[in-house]
């Protein structure tokens, strides 16, 4: 089994959608969570942490559920420019950088 | 500039042809790590480096070798390639190990073709 699952998409929304995406993993020790943003062609980026509470950054929206071991992106009021795919990202060591494991990525693609 | 800088950025090489691709930073970080992307397969790790002469293998380093001897640079190594190896390897690097806050800097990739 993949140490971390990520749904497949593609997703497709209009303009002022909101979109969620969901990640799973298989290590219930993993502690540390994110969500990296990869334009085509590009390298990825840090979007943001996943803290256990939850944690928002303007439009976006992350949630940590732990008993079920998935984590989630939320995008509310989509622009155009959110088109990227979506790679959430498990630390399997604590929060000491050591393994990291990728999901396969999200792609979303917003139009007009 | 802070940046993390690959070579060569493309190759075309043919089968047991040994090739290096460089990876250099110039962020003074302890972290260096190397990946594969393929489609639909997402990005794997292959190896990375917690530290100077600091190596252990990711999630697929069968094929590959890398060596840290200085902290800047942490080359990746494919001594007889296969065009299994096909692929686009990005370098990626970051400040800190422990407590780590989830910024890797990556570099801007290297597509690897081989025949």
């Amino acid at each position: 089994r993949k140490e971390v699952e990520q749904d497949p998409g593609p997703f497709n929304v209009p303009e002022g959608a909101t979109v969620a995406f969901n990640c799973t993993y298989s290590n219930s020790a993993s502690q540390s969570f994110f969500w990296y943003r990869q334009d085509c062609r590009k390298e990825p980026k840090l979007l943001m942490s996943v803290y256990s509470s939850g944690n928002e950054d303007g439009r976006f929206t992350a949630q940590l559920n732990r008993a079920s071991q998935y984590i989630s992106l939320l995008i509310r009021d989509s622009k155009l420019s959110d088109s990227a795919t979506y790679l959430c990202v498990v630390v399997d060591r604590g929060s000491t950088l050591g393994r990291l494991y990728f999901g396969r990525g999200t792609q979303l693609t917003v139009w007009p | 500039e802070a940046q993390v800088t690959q070579n060569p950025r493309y190759l075309i090489t043919v089968t047991g042809k040994k090739l290096t691709v460089t990876c250099s930073q110039n962020m003074n970080h302890e972290y260096m790590s190397w990946y594969r992307q393929d489609p639909g397969l997402g990005l794997r790790q292959i190896y990375y480096s917690m530290n100077v002469e600091v190596t252990d293998k990711g999630d697929v380093p069968e094929g590959y070798k890398v060596s840290r001897k200085e902290k800047r640079n942490f080359p990746l190594i494919l001594e007889s390639p296969s065009p299994n190896q096909t692929s686009l390897y990005f370098c990626a690097s970051s400040f800190r190990v422990a407590g780590w806050t989830g910024e890797l800097f990556f570099g801007e990739g290297s597509r690897l073709t081989v025949l």
